[in-house]
C-alpha cells in the first residue's frame, strides 16, 4: 500500500506570494491533517479535514487554509507569505473513524520544505 | 487543554548502552500517547501508542514506554542503542474521548549515539 505522498517537496517563494501544498492520504484514509515544524516553535497541528469538511483547527492566522476533496486529497494554501512562514509541512492521514474511545493512527508524509525569501 | 514536555532536548549514548527519553503530559480527559521518532529528512513514524490497555507498551526497534497515570509521565526507554537510533523523537497526546484527529507534540528529544 503507498504512504503518504507530499508534493512538492521543496519549494523556495518570495515574502507576500502564496502557495499552495498537495497531499495525497494513503488509500482509504479519509482524514487528512497538517502540522507545520520550525526549529524555533516545534510541531504544530494546523487543521484537519474529515470527508471534504474541517473538523479540527490549530491556532494558526487566516492566511492559512485548506481543503480536501471527494477523492480525500487535500490541499493546504498560505496567502501573503511572510519570513516566518518558512518551515517543514507535513500532512498526516488516518481513517478518521469517530466516535468516544477511537483512536486513529496517523502516517505522516515526508514534508514540504518551503523557504520564503 | 492538552500539553506535553519533553525533558531533555538532548541525550547523548554510547552505543550498546541503555536509552531514556524522558516526557511529562497534561490533559484534561482520557489522553492517547504516542512516541514518534523523525530521520533526517524524513517524515515522522511512529514507535508506540497507548490506548487505556496495557501500561507497559512495546514499541518497534525494541523500544518500549511505560504510562504512569499518578506520574504524568510517559518514558520512552530502549535496552541497548544502536547507531541507527540517532534521530529525533517526539512524545505525542491527543485526546481520546474527542472526534477528529488533533496531535499535541512536545519539544523533542535529539538523541546522539556515540560508537
Amino acid at each position: 500500500k503507498a504512504g503518504v505522498t507530499q508534493t512538492p517537496r521543496y519549494l523556495i517563494k518570495t515574502r507576500g506570494q502564496q502557495v499552495t501544498l498537495s497531499c495525497s492520504p494513503i488509500s482509504g484514509h479519509r482524514s487528512v491533517s497538517w502540522y507545520q515544524q520550525t526549529p524555533g516553535q516545534g510541531l504544530q497541528f494546523l487543521f484537519e479535514y474529515f470527508s471534504e469538511t474541517q473538523r479540527n483547527k490549530g491556532n494558526f492566522p487566516g492566511r492559512f487554509s485548506g481543503r480536501q476533496f471527494s477523492n480525500s486529497r487535500s490541499e493546504m494554501n498560505v496567502s501573503t507569505l511572510e519570513l516566518g512562514d518558512s518551515a517543514l509541512y507535513l500532512c498526516a492521514s488516518s481513517r478518521g473513524l469517530a466516535g468516544v474511545s477511537s483512536y486513529n493512527e496517523q502516517f505522516f508524509g515526508p514534508g514540504t520544505r518551503l523557504t520564503v525569501l | 487543554a492538552q500539553s506535553v514536555t519533553q525533558l531533555d532536548s538532548h541525550v547523548s549514548v554510547s552505543e550498546g548502552t541503555p536509552v531514556l527519553l524522558r516526557c511529562n503530559y497534561s490533559s484534561s480527559y482520557s489522553p492517547s500517547l504516542f512516541w514518534y521518532v523523525q530521520h533526517p529528512n524524513k517524515g515522522l513514524q511512529l514507535l508506540l501508542k497507548y490506548t487505556s490497555a496495557a501500561t507497559l507498551v512495546k514499541g518497534i526497534n525494541g523500544f518500549e514506554a511505560e504510562f504512569k497515570k499518578s506520574e504524568t509521565s510517559f518514558h520512552l526507554t530502549k535496552p541497548s542503542a544502536h547507531m541507527s537510533d540517532a534521530a529525533e523523537y517526539f512524545c505525542v497526546v491527543s485526546d481520546r474521548k474527542a472526534a477528529g484527529n488533533k496531535l499535541t507534540f512536545g519539544g523533542g528529544t535529539r538523541v546522539l549515539v556515540k560508537p
